[in-house]
């Protein structure tokens, strides 16, 4: 079956570094990824969205990567900061339907 | 601009009984998806409404339902509430259906079966 997977062990980093989150996806190909910030109890937040014809996209201190030939994802938060704690979801399109991982949760240490 | 609301926040049922959930879009969105997120999971697509049908479902069985309204807001009902289906139930909304568009999240519903 269609599917994506994060690495569900806990990330902790010191604040400053820059903070790898990893997404991979199975048995199929999606057209597009989505990363999402979610903070406990509330809602994912839309944070980037890649197409699978963009190598590389980035906002502000966010940088997300779409690699079709390992099938792989990577998001990057560069200078990251205690109030970058928090989980972190990659989606994707799937057939008629969307697609998440299990989220990957990342603590900033000060 | 108006954000994704959902109500109510909280709800506490007892197995067998039915629920309805419901969702207000975000203003110009007239794409809703509905999610059940088990606590330490990520979102699981239910199904998505397009102009009041039905466009996409997920692995989810037929009592899970729900509706569209001309003004693009949204309700989920389940049937014959399990205990499996205590969860934290999220809608999004997004511009259009092709499940390329990024979603914007309401705040949830808990339910809590019992």
């Amino acid at each position: 079956s269609q599917k994506i997977e994060q690495n569900s062990e806990a990330l902790n980093i010191q604040e400053g570094k820059t903070a790898t989150l990893t997404c991979n996806y199975t048995n199929y190909s999606p057209a597009y990824l989505q990363w999402y910030r979610q903070d406990p109890g509330r809602g994912p937040v839309f944070l980037l969205l890649i197409r699978e014809n963009e190598k590389e996209k980035r906002k502000e201190r966010l940088k997300v990567t779409f690699d079709t030939t390992l099938k792989q994802s990577l998001f990057h938060i560069t200078a990251s900061q205690p109030a970058d704690s928090a989980t972190y979801l990659c989606g994707g399109s799937g057939t008629y339907k969307y697609i998440f991982g299990t989220g990957t949760r990342l603590k900033v240490l000060a | 601009e108006t954000g994704v609301t959902q109500s109510p926040t909280h709800l506490i049922k007892t197995r067998g009984q039915q629920v309805t959930l419901r969702c207000s879009s975000q203003s110009g969105h007239n794409t809703v998806s509905w999610y059940q997120q088990a606590l330490g999971q990520g979102p699981q697509f239910i199904f998505q409404y397009y102009r009041e049908e039905e466009n996409g479902r997920g692995n989810f069985p037929p009592r899970f339902s729900g509706l569209q309204f001309p003004n693009y807001s949204s309700e989920l009902n389940v049937n014959a509430l399990e205990l499996d289906d205590s969860a934290l139930y999220l809608c999004a909304s997004s511009l259009e259906d092709s499940f390329s568009y990024e979603q914007y999240f309401g705040p949830g519903t808990r339910l809590t079966v019992t």
